[in-house]
């Protein structure tokens, strides 16, 4: 089975401008969750979405949002770029229900300048 | 107090020897508990998950969870150089769906 997919790999953006990140979850796999990595927060709980809802939204501001398709695929929207949003962007998907085990894509890192 | 809390090391051990890596948590609710392993520039990889109280094993892994005590455990026998990273604690938070919190990682160094 194909791994969990994120595009694009590496961004270069301006303070100000918006960003779409793209994940594309395992095949059978209908939650996926997004998370930030920055070394001084680590690893912190955007959003998860199933069934294209979202379920659960952590402690980030409204510039952060996301979706999710029909097929499972999901993008996350980032507007208004600061430079703290620099960071490793991952995506994990997982089967549905609490508690499934959640695989991570490669993750898109973000660079704000 | 953080949710999920890890020692950030270095843990340094020679090869061959027996890593334990510790992991405590806030949430006594919590049901789902997991161990990632990340290599520096690399995404978290998946190495064990446990639900249970009690030990499970996998090959050179057995990871380790008391819920009565809060507290959750991997150890990494005959640890290889290969098996310098961080590890990662993950504890999927008690909401009714899917959030891993995760504690800020333990590094290990296995010396040859």
């Amino acid at each position: 089975k194909a791994g969990v997919t994120q595009t694009p790999r590496y961004l270069i953006k301006t303070r100000g401008q918006q960003v779409t990140l793209s994940c594309s979850p395992i095949s059978g796999h209908r939650s996926v969750s997004w998370y930030q990595q920055t070394p001084g927060q680590g690893l912190q709980f955007l959003f998860e979405y199933f069934s294209e809802t979202q379920r659960n939204k952590g402690n980030f501001p409204g510039r952060f949002s996301g979706r999710q398709f029909s097929n499972s695929r999901s993008e996350m929207n980032v507007s208004t770029l600061e430079l703290g949003d620099s960071a490793l962007y991952l995506c994990a998907s997982s089967l549905a229900g609490q508690g499934n085990e959640q695989y991570f894509g490669p993750g898109t890192r973000l660079t704000v300048t | 107090q953080k949710e999920v809390e890890q020692n950030s090391g270095p843990l340094s051990v020679p090869e061959g020897a027996i890593a334990s890596l510790n992991c405590t948590y806030s949430d006594r609710g919590s049901q789902s508990f997991f161990w990632y392993r990340q290599y520096s520039g690399k995404s978290p990889e998946l190495i064990m998950s446990i639900y249970s109280n009690g030990d499970k094993e996998d090959g050179r892994f057995t990871a380790q969870l008391n819920k009565a005590s809060q507290y959750v455990s991997l150890l990494i026998r005959d640890s290889q150089p290969s098996d310098s990273a961080t590890y990662l604690c993950a504890v999927n938070a008690n909401t009714g769906f899917q959030k891993l919190v995760f504690g800020t990682g333990t590094r290990l160094l296995v010396s040859p």
